[in-house]
């Protein structure tokens, strides 16, 4: 089946530190690939996506690679803010079949501290 | 409004009591998502709507969870006769488009954190 799997949390990072997440995949499927947030007490946000090899998604600071041959979509950020600090997740979704399924990895919980 | 709107934001009962759970999503989206995320894990999907048809139920864990979208609009989770391991919090989503359009975002409420006693 479809799974995600995230590097373990929690990171702490000082403001202005450079950031990278580990995402990798495993889908049944071509999948389209996606990172949420989620900060404290409130629902998913969408960050960012790629939908093809070799997309770049990019999103306040933040950009992610889908890397086809690596099955990869590491999230970096090259400096931090405080206001960063929120659980990521990296999730994919198959086309074909149930398309609509977001499959999400445990999330990886950021700490940035000033 | 602006969002998927979710009622209410917290919800506790005794183990063996029935709840509901109630989801707004973005007005005229044509996709509804039921989500379940326990603590410290990712969301699990649940089930599936577009518009008022249930197309995938696959992950409901068990016969005491049901979900309803009469007339294509809100939607709501009924979970009876409650059981610890159903404390979670309960993620809506909904998307403008029908399923097939697998790069379509879902857009997700804030979510109903339950808790059973």
């Amino acid at each position: 089946g479809d799974s995600v799997t995230q590097m373990e949390g929690p990171v702490t990072l000082s403001e202005e530190a450079f950031l990278t997440i580990n995402c990798t995949y495993t889908a049944t499927g071509y999948p389209s690939l996606f990172w949420y947030v989620q900060y404290p007490g409130e629902g998913l946000q969408l960050l960012l996506k790629a939908t093809k090899a070799d997309d770049k998604g990019s999103n306040k600071g933040f950009e992610a690679t889908y890397r086809k041959e690596t099955t990869s979509f590491h999230l970096e950020k090259g400096s931090v803010q405080v206001s960063d600090s929120a659980v990521y997740f990296c999730a994919l979704r198959v086309s074909g079949g149930s398309n609509y399924k977001l499959t999400f990895g445990k999330g990886t919980l950021l700490t940035v501290n000033p | 409004g602006a969002g998927v709107s979710q009622s209410p934001r917290y919800k506790v009962a005794k183990r063996g009591q029935d709840v509901a759970l109630r989801c707004d999503p973005i007005s005229g989206h044509v996709s509804l998502f039921w989500y379940q995320q326990a603590l410290g894990q990712g969301p699990e999907f649940l089930t599936y709507f577009q518009n008022e048809a249930q197309l995938d139920k696959s992950g409901l864990p068990s016969d005491r969870f049901f979900a309803e979208r009469p007339e294509g609009s809100v939607s709501t989770l009924k979970i009876q006769r409650t059981q610890q391991e159903d404390s979670a919090v309960y993620l809506c989503a909904s998307s403008s488009l029908g399923g097939q359009y697998s790069n379509q975002p879902q857009h997700f409420g804030d979510g109903t954190r339950l808790s059973i006693l």
